[in-house]
């Protein structure tokens, strides 16, 4: 099976730049998604890694290293709306390829 | 943009009620999923379906079942609802295959609540 850690909640101010870590475990690694979820909302997907490195989309890069089995989110120029809870989930060819999600982390923005 | 569209935001059924949760996407997408969502679990997956009559078992499969007659349509059934069963439902569709393109398109989900 696959399983996730990634912390809980992560607190920063507005302007400021934060990182989310995500470390798993799993057999026959594919790739790591990120999602983005406000209360109340859907899950939007934000982006993918197959390949290590740093993948940059606007404010918000997704990195990967693979021998690590770990990634991070790192959103820049933090702004309220970045509120939300945010996801990674591991895709494996031992799960059909399907994410499985971590538990989230809840990034609260303050001002 | 796709849009995938569950039948109801919130549902209250009693206990042993037989409970249909609808999702319907309209980009033509191959894989349909269920997933339910309680608070410091994240997502986790019930059912999907890869084409219309086919179904796989996810990772929490029991007492659900799932239907697909058409590509567009993913039903979720509680054969018996019970309180544990109270939870967030999430439908979501992709392309076939992973990799960039392949991000989930998740509907606003179906909260269910079972007394």
């Amino acid at each position: 099976g696959q399983s996730l850690e990634q912390p809980s909640e992560v607190t920063a101010v507005e302007g400021a730049i934060v990182q989310i870590n995500c470390t798993y475990q799993t057999s026959g690694f594919y790739g790591l998604s990120w999602y983005q979820q406000h209360d109340g909302g859907a899950p939007t997907f934000l982006s993918y890694n197959a390949l290590d490195g740093l993948e940059e989309t606007g404010r918000f890069s997704s990195f990967l290293s693979r021998s690590d089995s770990y990634g991070y989110l790192l959103l820049q120029e933090l702004q309220m709306k970045d509120s939300a809870s945010y996801f990674c989930a591991v895709h494996a060819s031992g799960g059909s390829y399907i994410p499985t999600f971590g538990r989230g982390t809840s990034l609260i923005v303050h001002p | 943009d796709v849009k995938v569209t569950q039948s109801s935001r919130y549902l209250v059924k009693r206990t042993g009620e037989k409970v249909f949760l609808e999702c319907v996407q309209d980009m033509d997408h191959e894989n349909m999923f269920w997933y339910r969502q309680d608070p410091g679990l994240g997502l986790r997956l019930i059912y999907f379906s890869y084409d219309v009559k086919m179904k796989e078992k996810g990772d929490i499969p029991e007492g659900y079942s799932v239907s697909r007659e058409k590509k567009e349509r993913f039903s979720l059934i509680l054969e018996s609802a019970s309180t544990n069963q109270t939870s967030m439902y999430l439908c979501a569709s992709s392309l076939g295959g992973t990799g960039p393109n392949y991000g989930y398109t998740f509907g606003s989900g179906t909260r269910l609540t079972v007394v």
